[in-house]
């Protein structure tokens, strides 16, 4: 079983909708959990964390967690195309120094 | 604000010549990263340096080595570039624990 798994996609929805990206990870043990957002050919850009049960929300983008399902979904509301990237799901384990270990990404499309 | 900052951007190497990737960062961060990103794997850590004077080995340190420099500078070195090393190189630094990373922009290395 893969350690972070994320659904390649690509996931295509039209401007002004909702975006939903789902990720899973295996290790109870995880304390930390990010989303960032890679446009191609760039680097990755930290978009949200999370670290506590429940919703987090920052403008149009909402991080959610569930740790005893071991899950953690990113909403997009009001989706723009400038938001068609590649999303990374990263968690970080406990006792781990701060290593990231990511998923290998959903690719989004928001089609005008 | 500078952040993370990579050189080179771009390299070609032959099969069997060296190179030194450089990274520095002005953030005050006390750990700093190395990843790859290839196609179809995500990104996986080579090397991390949780503090000054200290480096561990990451998922694929076959290959490579580290120096930490300073606080404020992490290189990654090839001492004999293979075709396997093609690859998106990122350098990343965070305060460590369970905080998020913040990465440089890449250096894309081929190798012929």
């Amino acid at each position: 079983q893969k350690e972070v798994e994320q659904n390649s996609g690509p996931l295509s929805v039209p401007e002004g909708a909702i975006a939903s990206l789902n990720c899973t990870y295996s290790d109870r043990g995880s304390q930390s959990f990010f989303w960032y957002r890679q446009y191609s050919g760039k680097s990755p850009e930290l978009i949200m964390f999370i670290y506590s049960n429940g919703d987090k929300e920052d403008g149009r983008f909402t991080a959610q967690l569930n740790k005893a399902s071991q899950y953690v979904s990113l909403l997009i509301r009001d989706s723009q195309p400038s938001d068609s990237a590649t999303y990374l799901c990263a968690v970080i384990k406990e006792g781990s120094q701060g290593n990231l270990i990511f998923g290998k990404g959903t690719k989004l499309s928001v089609k005008p | 604000n500078a952040g993370v900052t990579q050189t080179p951007k771009f390299q070609v190497l032959k099969t069997g010549q060296s190179m030194t990737l450089q990274c520095a960062q002005d953030m005050n961060h006390n750990s700093m990263y190395w990843y790859r990103q290839d196609p179809g794997m995500g990104l996986r850590l080579i090397y991390y340096s949780a503090s000054e004077g200290t480096t561990d080995k990451g998922e694929v340190p076959n290959g490579y080595n580290v120096s930490r420099l300073n606080k404020r500078e992490f290189s990654l070195r090839l001492e004999s570039a293979a075709p396997s090393q093609t690859s998106v190189y990122f350098c990343a630094s965070g305060t460590g624990s369970y905080q998020p990373q913040h990465f440089g922009d890449g250096t894309r290395l081929s190798i012929l």
